[in-house]
């Protein structure tokens, strides 16, 4: 069966880092793309960027260009979302994604409330 | 980069009644990397539909999708209780893009 078990719900301050995680089982990790997603409370689906774990070559989406890391551990089957400073702003729920036929299976979110 | 736009932003139907939602792409997509997805509330995503008209696996066959090019349509042939839901579209090509979805709610 094939799934994405992604770390827990996180509380930091502004300025904290933060390295959250995705975990692929029941398929070959390194041959399909992963994806994160952003979903702010309220509101739609936000595409941030992409990579595949075979070779780690990664895309980013424009908006999130520089505000994020995405990487991947192939040994382990785990790709890694990366902040170095949080802003309240980054407050959101954020899931990782497979790209099989159409993106397929996703995480269940890692809520991430970055407060004061 | 490209723009997804759907329309109605809501949607009041009853159940039983037929829903058609659509998406409108900013540039030409062809049809291979276009999927729907419904979302409820506290719970990820899930695929309806790729490669633009393409059931996934335990999709009722009530939802189709069609379409090609920068005109993409999720129709739901009678609603059931359980698809009053958020609907989105979406690219996913050598970068990814989501439409700003579509709140099917009870009239």
């Amino acid at each position: 069966e094939v799934q994405l078990v992604q770390s827990g719900v996180e509380v930091k301050k502004p300025g904290e880092s933060l390295k959250i995680s995705c975990k692929g089982s029941g398929y070959s990790f390194t041959s399909y793309w992963i994806g994160w997603v952003r979903q702010m409370p309220g509101k739609g689906l936000e595409w941030m960027g992409i990579i595949y774990p075979g070779d780690s070559d990664t895309r980013y989406s424009p908006s999130f260009q520089g505000q994020v890391t995405i990487s991947a551990d192939k040994s382990i089957s785990t790709a890694y979302l990366q902040w170095s400073s949080l802003k309240a702003s980054d407050t959101a729920m954020y899931y990782c994604a497979r790209r099989g036929t159409g993106v397929d299976y996703w995480g269940q979110g890692t809520l991430v409330t970055v407060s004061s | 980069e490209i723009v997804l736009t759907q329309s109605p932003g809501t949607l009041s139907l009853s159940p039983g009644e037929r829903a058609t939602l659509s998406c409108r792409a900013s540039q030409s997509v062809g049809s291979s990397y276009v999927a729907w997805y419904q979302q409820k509330p506290g719970q990820a995503p899930r695929l309806l539909i790729y490669g633009a008209s393409s059931r996934a696996a335990g999709i009722p066959d009530r939802f189709s999708g069609s379409g090609s090019g920068t005109d993409f349509t999720l129709t739901i042939s009678r609603l059931e209780p359980e698809d009053f839901a958020v609907y989105y579209c979406h690219h996913y090509g050598s970068s990814w893009t989501f439409g700003q979805g579509t709140k099917v709610e009870i009239k």
